[in-house]
């Protein structure tokens, strides 16, 4: 079956600029999660969205980032005003009634 | 003192060998216990799930959890060259997961 999907696969944008980066979980996984990676490091967690609606978003690293989630299923995340902090893979994740979280292939993020 | 601890390698070893990768984590109330393998720019695939302590077998891979020492690890026998990535713990209590930092293994034909 199909697993999560994840959009564009690799983005380049200049710094200043805002960006759109698409999450299409495992159809009737409720559970939706947002990390990044960057280089060499951990998973960092950004946001978690269980149905529509987001109880923990403890880890967005600033008011530049935000994240929906429509329809409980499709989710977009959205980083305004580009840093080259921001550089790094953005992956998401979906899962269903259980723990284990089932990745998506991540967008790999360079901001100039 | 981070919640869990994975030694980030990098771990070589010549194809055939047997692997041990280890965590140890902090949290007594994590329950569930899991493997991801990720090859270089791809996602992590999950490998391993186990609840509470014991072990738990998959071809190659075995998983074992000691929960009263707070210590996870997944084995790999007969390693072959595809085994070559990184390999994370996680675990969770339900409602929060907590992710190992990676081990990067290399096995060399």
């Amino acid at each position: 079956g199909a697993g999560v999907s994840q959009s564009p696969s690799n983005k380049v944008t200049e710094k200043g600029k805002d960006v759109e980066l698409r999450c299409d979980p495992i159809s009737g996984h409720t559970a939706l999660y947002w990390y990044r990676q960057s280089l060499g490091q951990g998973l960092e967690f950004l946001i978690y969205f269980q149905g529509n609606s987001a109880p923990d978003k403890s880890g967005l690293p600033s008011d530049r980032f935000s994240a929906e989630r429509t329809g409980g299923s499709v989710s977009t995340l959205t980083i305004q005003r580009t840093q080259q902090e921001d550089s790094a893979v953005y992956l998401c994740a979906s899962s269903s009634g259980s723990p284990a979280q089932y990745f998506g292939p991540g967008t790999r993020l360079l901001v100039l | 003192q981070k919640e869990v601890e994975q030694d980030p390698g990098p771990l070589s070893v010549p194809e055939g060998a047997i692997v041990s990768l280890n965590c140890t984590y902090s949290n007594s109330a994590f329950q569930y216990f899991m493997w991801y393998r990720q090859y270089s720019r791809k996602g992590p695939e999950l490998l391993m799930y186990t609840y509470s302590s014991g072990n738990k077998e998959d071809g190659r891979f075995t998983a074992q959890v000691d929960k009263s020492s707070k210590y996870i690890s997944l084995f790999i026998r007969d390693s072959q060259p595809s085994d070559s990535a990184t390999y994370l713990c996680a675990m969770s209590d339900y409602n929060d997961m907590r992710f190992g930092a990676g081990t990067r293994l290399t096995v060399k034909p």
